[in-house]
């Protein structure tokens, strides 16, 4: 068991351009997280799916996209980066709804934009 | 409106000191959950407790115990005789029945640094 894996580890990319980091769990969790991390504002939501096919937005989900085609997978876009998006990006799963099932998250991704 | 608040940013004790993480929520609900992440300098978040809104006993294991009271809206975070690798940013988070479908709501954090 993997549990949630994350690609890339790293990324540097300059202002416009594009890219997709990939979030994968085997754990045939229902709900899917996309968080990023910046200092001194802890864990901040871009965009959840509570399921294969759906997606919605979280606490701040401008300048990203996402996309659930699998259950499995779980992907976050950035269309044209910017550096106020330099940030660790964590990605979590969890098997069903409301508090009863513990979130679990992957070893995060850092992107920085130059 | 759900929050969790960490007060403390930063906390630097020497090795084999107590320390108490404090942890205060708001939540409109009375079935909750409440839950302790840990983040080593390696970045990774790991996963600690658990803990419902109606089982108010205190929980320990090993040198980390946790307090719960209702009455403070409180979740307190205790590492006893603490050690260099106890050094890590330390999350609180809160899940309620209102937040359905969301996911956990965290405070900011609290960096601990255990000096040897």
């Amino acid at each position: 068991n993997a549990g949630v894996t994350q690609t890339p580890k790293f990324r540097v990319l300059k202002t416009g351009q594009s890219m997709t980091l990939l979030c994968a769990q085997d754990m045939n969790h229902e709900y899917m997280y996309w968080y990023r991390q910046d200092p001194g504002m802890g864990l901040r939501l871009i965009h959840y799916s509570v399921g294969e096919g759906t997606t919605a937005k979280g606490e701040v989900p401008d300048g990203y996209n996402v996309s659930r085609l699998k259950k499995q997978n779980f992907l976050l876009g950035l269309e044209s980066a910017a550096p106020s998006q330099t940030s660790v990006y964590f990605c979590a799963s969890r098997q069903g709804s409301g508090g009863t099932d513990t979130q679990y998250f992957g070893p995060g991704t850092r992107l920085t934009v130059l | 409106a759900q929050k969790v608040t960490q007060a403390q940013t930063e906390i630097s004790v020497v090795e084999k000191e107590d320390v108490t993480l404090d942890c205060v929520y708001e939540t409109r609900d009375t079935t909750y959950y409440l839950f302790w992440y840990k983040q080593p300098p390696s970045g990774e978040l790991v996963f600690l407790i658990r803990r419902n809104s109606f089982d108010e006993q205190n929980e320990i294991s090993g040198r980390y115990s946790w307090n719960f009271q209702k009455s403070t809206s409180s979740f307190n975070f205790t590492i006893t005789a603490s050690q260099v690798v106890d050094s890590a940013v330390y999350f609180c988070a809160l899940s309620d029945v209102y937040s359905g479908n969301t996911p956990l709501v965290f405070g900011k954090g609290t960096r601990l640094s255990v000096i040897a």
